[in-house]
């Protein structure tokens, strides 16, 4: 079982909607959590951290559930380019990410 | 804004060749990692460096080593390749894990992809 979870997807989403998913984590001793943007046999490219808080950039909003140990991406007015796999990462004491194995989305027109 | 920059960007080798990739970090970044992405796969961590000094191992192969140099550029020697070796290569650079950075984000480069013929 991997240490982080994530449902393949893929989410299909038409455009303008709202999609939102999960990302699960067994390691309860993780300290920081990320969310990735990586496209076809492209590189994984940081869309944003993960703050106890929630936190908000523009139309995508994280949230953390330390208790329950998952983190939560959510899409508002998805755009045709927000096609992507969302890989979520974590790391432990030292830095070194853990992936997922991503989160196909697919908006369609 | 500089990026994390390496090279090749494709590389093709044949059973039992070696090969280097590098990897030059964010300017000030203090800290690089490797991570390999075969297909259909997520990235795995294979080895991490912070000011020139190893920092974590992940699964990399014996056959596999890596340094980070004064510059903080890294490379990631690899020998006796086998048809599994074939992957995406990733570097990672960002601000020294070692002072507790834990929460610094890592940025990646636009990987080399090895095939192994």
């Amino acid at each position: 079982r991997k240490e982080v979870e994530q449902d393949p997807g893929p989410f299909n989403v038409p455009e303008g909607a709202t999609v939102a998913f999960n990302c699960t984590y067994s390691n309860s001793a993780s300290q920081s959590f990320f969310w990735y943007r990586q496209d076809c046999r492209k590189e994984p490219k940081l869309l944003m951290s993960v703050y106890s808080s929630g936190n908000e950039d523009g139309r995508f909003t994280a949230q953390l559930n330390r208790a329950s140990q998952y983190i939560s991406l959510l899409i508002r007015d998805s755009k045709l380019s927000d096609s992507a796999t969302y890989l979520c990462a974590v790391t432990p004491r030292w830095g070194k990410l853990q992936f997922g194995a991503g989160t196909q989305v697919v908006v369609t027109p | 804004a500089a990026g994390v920059i390496q090279s090749p960007r494709h590389l093709i080798k044949e059973k039992r060749e070696t090969a280097t990739l590098k990897c030059y970090p964010i300017p000030r970044h203090d800290t690089v990692y490797w991570y390999q992405q075969g297909p259909g796969q997520d990235p795995q961590f294979l080895i991490s460096f912070y000011e020139k000094m190893q920092s974590d191992k992940g699964s990399i192969p014996d056959r596999f080593s890596a340094q980070q140099f004064s510059d903080y550029h890294s490379e990631l020697n690899m020998s006796s390749l086998e048809l599994g070796d074939s992957a995406l290569y990733f570097c990672a650079s960002s601000l020294g894990q070692g002072r507790g950075y834990s929460n610094q984000p890592q940025h990646f480069g636009d990987g080399t992809r090895l095939s192994i013929l």
